[in-house]
């Protein structure tokens, strides 16, 4: 049983590239989630999708774009990355009410 | 919209003691759901302990309990009998009735032999 998975774990990117966080889930969740986590803080929700094909803005959506045509796929797509997106990034998925977490992204942009 | 705070950045206990973790949140909704994540340095985040608001009985989960104070708004973890294996990150969440959970800023916990 995998749960959700996220690739790459660790990724370093130049200012102004743009690439992909994955983040797949075996549970047949509806809800999944991104997070993102500044060193020292909580986790920030950035957007999330309550099923296939929608899904809504977080507190920081700025500089993210989602898609979720599967009930199991939920990327993250950084366009222009900045300085500012150096962060941990989490995916995670609920049925109900308990979440479950992958084991995040380390993203530095320099 | 909802609002989770956490006023202690960082705590320490004593090997077997035990300690309490304050949390309070700012809500309009009369149906929710709070929750205690602990994050190790793997970084992977781990429920503890889950309390449903519409429960008034705190939530207990082996060593860990809750004191939920609707009214107050409060949200503590009390660690009894702490253990090394317990230092980490505790972060307090509340989940919302659209299913988007909210988190605090942490409490870095460590446990002194």
């Amino acid at each position: 049983n995998a749960g959700v998975t996220q690739t790459p774990k660790f990724r370093i990117l130049k200012i102004g590239q743009s690439m992909t966080l994955q983040c797949t889930q075996d549970m047949n969740h509806n809800y999944m989630y991104w997070y993102r986590q500044d060193p020292g803080m909580g986790l920030k929700l950035i957007y999330y999708s309550v099923g296939a094909g929608i899904t809504d803005k977080g507190e920081v959506p700025n500089g993210y774009n989602v898609s979720r045509s599967t009930t199991e796929d939920f990327p993250l797509r950084l366009e222009l990355a900045a300085p500012s997106q150096t962060s941990v990034y989490f995916c995670a998925s609920s049925l109900n009410t308990e979440a479950f977490f992958g084991q995040g992204t380390r993203l530095t942009v320099v | 919209a909802q609002t989770v705070t956490q006023s202690q950045p960082e705590m320490s206990v004593q090997e077997a003691e035990t300690v309490t973790l304050s949390c309070t949140y700012d809500t309009s909704e009369s149906d929710y759901y709070l929750f205690w994540y602990k994050q190790p340095p793997s970084r992977q985040m781990i429920l503890v302990i889950r309390q449903e608001a519409y429960k008034q009985q705190n939530a207990t989960e082996n060593r860990f309990s809750v004191n939920f104070q609707k009214a107050a708004k409060s949200f503590s973890l009390k660690i009894s009998d702490s253990q090394l294996g317990d230092a980490a990150m505790y972060f307090c969440a509340y989940l919302t009735g659209a299913n988007n959970l909210f988190f605090g800023t942490g409490t870095r916990l460590t446990v002194i032999p």
